[in-house]
């Protein structure tokens, strides 16, 4: 069955204080993998797509990362606005062009000024 | 980035009641508009898929008459949630189909069903 686990579930982090958020995931073939963010009571925000092992993608102090099991998204030095829920999901390569996606849980970042 | 709207962002109804909800692509022609449904501190659950001009494609245990999707163009798809009850409360959000499968998300609308 196809799956993706987040972790941590919730993350404190002091303003300056780097860290990386978990993504693993379990695909009978991966088309994608993408990071969204977001914030209470909207709709996420697209902010990396990745396709293959060893690929890795920049945005601000954002970094995203893949390997065969598992992506991690860095932040570096973050921010108060930073803060929000990061979700992670999978799409599979199979079923035709549909594109459905798997999305975990989410990982809750909380930046403290 | 594809912008992606939904009307309306909040709505209210009494039970038994149908309600519908737009989502629009502003920027872009979308061939594939997702419907997903978000519970508090839950994940995204993808509800049906739609392709312009064709019938949508339920996921398991989502009721396609209860749910209905209308995909009418490239860049407009409803979601009309028939005979609402209280458990139908949820947040609902929509996506579009962008070139190498990426989507983007609109804003979401809640609906509460008193």
């Amino acid at each position: 069955e196809d799956q993706v686990t987040q972790s941590p579930e919730a993350l404190r982090l002091q303003e300056g204080e780097s860290s990386s958020l978990n993504c693993s995931y379990t695909v009978s073939g991966l088309r994608g993998l993408f990071w969204y963010r977001q914030d209470p009571g909207k709709g996420p925000e697209f902010l990396f797509t990745l396709y293959s092992a060893g690929e890795e993608k920049e945005k601000e102090r954002l970094k995203a990362t893949l390997t065969k099991k598992e992506s991690f998204l860095h932040i570096t030095a973050p921010k108060p606005e930073d803060s929000a829920t990061y979700l992670c999901a999978v799409q599979a390569n199979y079923g035709g062009s549909q594109g459905n996606l798997i999305f975990g849980k989410g990982t809750k970042l909380s930046v403290k000024p | 980035g594809a912008v992606v709207s939904q009307h309306p962002s909040r709505v209210i109804c009494k039970s038994g009641t149908s309600v519908k909800i737009e989502c629009r692509s502003l920027d872009f022609q979308a061939t594939t508009m997702f419907w997903y449904r978000q519970f508090p501190k839950q994940s995204l659950m993808l509800m049906a898929t739609s392709n312009e001009g064709s019938k949508a494609t339920y996921e398991q245990g989502v009721e396609k008459d209860k749910f209905l999707i209308n995909h009418a163009s490239l860049t407009l798809s409803t979601l009309t949630v028939t005979s609402a009850h209280p458990e139908d409360s949820s947040f609902y959000i929509c996506s579009g189909g962008l070139a190498f499968y990426e989507q983007f998300f609109g804003p979401g609308t809640r609906l509460t069903v008193l």
